[in-house]
This record gives C-alpha cells, structure tokens and sequence, in this order.
C-alpha cells in the first residue's frame, strides 16, 4: 500500500475551471510538499505546509492534519497549468505520490 | 534567486559501467538529498546526507550506490556497475534546514543504460 495517494491520477479541464487535487497519508508528518513536474521532467516545489492553508497566486494548498488529508486547488486554470502534480510527505526525506497528471484544454 | 544545478543533463553508459552524476547544491544548504524517477513511476527516495555522512538510505541505495561531498560545493552519486533497471531520472534535492524547510530540486540526470 502506498504510503500516499492522491486523486484522480489524471484530470483534465476546460480553461478557467477550478481544480482540486487531493492527497491523503497514512502516517504522520512533519510537513506535507506539493511539487509540479513539468512534462521536461523538472520539479518545482510549490508549497510545503504543516497545518492550515498557504496560497501563493492562483494556487491555494490545504492541510487537515487530523484527517491526514491535504488539497490542492487552481484557481482560473490556464493551459500553462498543466503538469503532473504531485504530493509527499516530510519527515525527514520525502515520500511522494504517484501524482495527478493535470492538462487544461484552452 | 539560488538554484541547485546537476550535470549531465544526460548520460549513457553500457551495462556495468561506473556513472557519477554530479549536482551542486545551493551554498548555504546542508542537507542533501538523492532522488530517483523510473520512466512513468513515481518519484523515489535513495539517500540523505548530512555533516558528511550518510544521515538516511533506502532498500534501492545498496552497495552499488555511494555518495560523496568531495569538497565544498559538489555532492555527487556514484553507481558502480550500472545495470538496466538503472535507468531512470536522478534528482538531486538540498534544503537548509531537514523538517522545517523545502527542498529545493536539480533539473534532474536522465540516465539511460544499454
């Protein structure tokens, strides 16, 4: 079983629409990352967070650390918006998802 | 704004070659980290290295794999006698600080192995 799973594994959407993508742990955590790969194969670290929400853009990343669950949404989608994202959790290293191939169609 | 880089962007080497794939961390970062991406899988954890040491490895980082911080700016991986199931995407990863901070990622080795 994997350690985190996130859901849907691939979505795709009309420009402008509101994405959710979520991801749920089976164990504690010191933090929870969600990262963007870009079809070139490059990671970029959108947020880490630890409780609440954090929100950078049009991006907003949620927490519910009783539930082990986290979110991540995207507000007003754009085509530039479509990559793989994915969630891990921190302990010390990273544990990843599988991750949610996400591709906005204009 | 700082930014971890790797070299090659590329490699390929025949089976049961020795590869070292090179990355440069950020410069005042401590923690480092070497990652793996198997073509269509997700992204797996191989070692973590602190204050010269390795601090976490896991099962996939056996005696084949070492790492090394030869002086002060380089962290390199070094697989002895590639195999096939080598193949993959290698991601170096360095943070500040271990649970409190992000990682911050290298574009990535793509290693192809024949």
């Amino acid at each position: 079983k994997n350690e985190v799973e996130q859901s849907p594994q691939n979505l795709t959407a009309q420009e402008g629409e509101f994405i959710t993508i979520n991801c749920s742990y089976s164990v504690g955590i010191s933090a929870l990352h969600w990262l963007q790969q870009h079809p070139g194969g490059g990671i970029v670290s959108l947020f880490m967070l630890s409780s609440g929400k954090k929100k950078h853009g049009r991006l907003i990343a949620t927490i519910n650390i009783q539930e082990k669950h986290s979110s991540l949404h995207i507000t007003a989608s754009h085509p530039r918006d479509s990559a793989v994202y994915i969630c891990a959790r921190r302990n010390e290293k990273l544990t990843f998802g599988t991750g949610t191939r996400l591709t906005i169609i204009p | 704004e700082p930014e971890v880089t790797q070299t090659p962007s590329h490699q390929v080497t025949q089976m049961g070659q020795e590869v070292i794939l090179r990355c440069v961390p950020i410069s005042n970062h401590l923690y480092f980290y070497w990652y793996r991406q198997i073509l269509g899988q997700k992204v797996e954890f191989l070692v973590s290295f602190y204050n010269n040491e390795i601090s976490e490895k896991s099962e996939i980082f056996d005696d084949q794999f070492s790492v090394e911080r030869p002086d002060g700016s380089n962290f390199t991986l070094k697989i002895r006698s590639t195999k096939l199931e080598d193949s993959a995407m290698y991601f170096c990863a360095s943070t500040a600080l271990t649970s409190t901070d992000t990682q911050y990622f290298g574009p990535g080795t793509r290693l192809t192995v024949l």
